[in-house]
């Protein structure tokens, strides 16, 4: 069980938009640390999204937004294209076990 | 341009260790920690540990420590991650990373090595 906690499954079709929550808890989201989202696709490495919540890397399209609110973060992708069918992975750092955390997940698909 | 190469895939037998290195380029290897992540096969990402490169500094997650030593070789600008005491739970993508400028996003990822666990 991930101290970071994502919906398994998301799904949209082209064109429209998209949140992925992930919920922690004031030992990591919610204390102030900062936190990441990642794109992961079949067989690849993971591509930095969005880092400290809210600001893109360059080269990820405006398509991608980052937020945070309390304990929780959330990644919106709107525009759907069928490019962005992947693994999707929310990241913090969490005080009472001094390491880095993932969240388990989210698979987007393009219906 | 910054670039984290990863050794090949190994196949080990249960019990032995495994020495995964990472080797960077296109930036100064001593000013960027490098993480090390793993993934077992149809799963999610795990945080394992970081490495200071400049003075060697280290920190485990609870789950590998004791099990994995993370070291480097700043003549060659490499890191190393080696697991010990095998077995079929580890069998996973092992992946070294570092963070982008400015932050602590992960920006930069080895294209991953692939351990394998077989007796």
């Amino acid at each position: 069980q991930s101290v970071l906690t994502q919906p398994p499954s998301v799904s949209g079709a082209p064109g429209q938009r998209v949140t992925i929550s992930c919920t922690g808890t004031s030992s990591n989201i919610g204390a102030g640390y900062a936190g990441h989202w990642y794109q992961q696709r079949p067989g690849t490495a993971p591509k930095l999204l969005i880092y400290g919540y809210t600001n893109r890397p360059s080269g990820v399209p405006d398509r991608f937004s980052g937020s945070k609110s309390g304990t929780s973060a959330s990644l919106a992708i709107s525009g759907l294209q069928a490019d962005d069918e992947a693994d999707y992975y929310c990241q913090s750092f969490d005080s009472s076990l001094s390491a880095w955390v993932f969240g388990g997940g989210t698979k987007l698909t393009v219906v | 341009q910054v670039q984290l190469v990863q050794s090949g895939a190994e196949v080990k037998k249960p019990g032995a260790s495994v020495k995964v290195s990472c080797k960077a380029s296109g930036y100064t290897f001593a000013h960027s920690d490098i993480n090390w992540v793993r993934q077992a096969p149809g799963q999610g990402l795990e945080w394992m540990g970081w490495m200071n490169p400049y003075n060697g500094e280290v920190g485990y997650a609870q789950k590998f420590q004791g099990r994995a030593t993370m070291t480097r070789d700043t003549s060659t600008s490499t890191a190393y991650m080696e697991l010990s005491n095998l077995t079929s739970d580890d069998r996973a993508v092992y992946y070294c990373s570092r963070h982008i400028e400015g932050g602590t996003g992960q920006g930069y990822w080895g294209q991953g090595t692939l351990v394998a666990v077989s007796s």
